[in-house]
């Protein structure tokens, strides 16, 4: 078993949807919590971190952690082409060790 | 403005023949790491700096091999390349315990 698990679709939709990606994990000693968004052929990019169970909203993206059902969810409202990316959700395991997901690819259609 | 910056974006190499890539940081960062990316798959951690101390992953193959000099620079040196390590590398940066990791935007090898 993966410590963290993602499905990683591809999920489509269409533009000004609420898109919901979710990564569940099995380690409760995973504390602190990264979305990134990757584009083709590029770098990861952060879009949200959070350490504690609850919401965390940054624009049209909000963050949810669970830490009592090990599950963590990302929301992007109000989704534009431009948001077609893969997202990897991430794990900090001790004190500097980021274990990933393996990424869901998701595609706006206009 | 790019603060972890990866050379070169696209790197292709001979098999068998030693490849570096670099990273360098303006973050003043205390960790660095070295990610491999490979096609549809998460990155998978090989190595992490915290200041001078290297952690080595126990599933890291011994070609691969990382050097830090100084707090801005670590490189990732690959001694001999076979065609599976073809990949996306990675670096990333964080302030230590904790807290986010920053990428740079990879460097794409590629073996012949």
């Amino acid at each position: 078993q993966k410590e963290v698990e993602q499905d990683p679709g591809p999920l489509s939709v269409p533009e000004g949807a609420i898109v919901s990606l979710n990564c569940t994990y099995s380690n409760s000693a995973f504390q602190y919590f990264m979305w990134y968004r990757q584009y083709s052929r590029k770098g990861p990019e952060l879009l949200m971190y959070t350490y504690s169970s609850g919401n965390k909203e940054d624009g049209r993206f909000t963050a949810q952690v669970d830490k009592s059902s090990k599950y963590i969810s990302l929301f992007i409202r109000d989704s534009q082409p431009s948001d077609s990316a893969t997202y990897l959700c991430a794990m900090l395991q001790g004190a500097q060790k980021l274990v990933f997901g393996q990424g869901t690819r998701l595609t706006i259609n206009p | 403005d790019a603060m972890v910056i990866q050379n070169p974006r696209y790197q292709v190499t001979q098999f068998g023949k030693p490849v570096t890539l670099s990273c360098s940081q303006t973050l003043n960062h205390n960790v660095m790491y070295w990610y491999q990316q490979k096609s549809s798959q998460a990155p998978k951690l090989l190595f992490h700096y915290y200041d001078k101390d290297f952690n080595n992953e126990a599933d890291t193959p011994d070609n691969f091999q990382s050097r830090r000099p100084n707090t801005s620079f670590c490189f990732l040196d690959i001694r001999s390349p076979g065609l599976g390590d073809a990949a996306m590398y990675l670096c990333a940066t964080s302030r230590g315990r904790g807290t986010e990791a920053f990428f740079g935007q990879g460097t794409r090898l590629t073996v012949v």
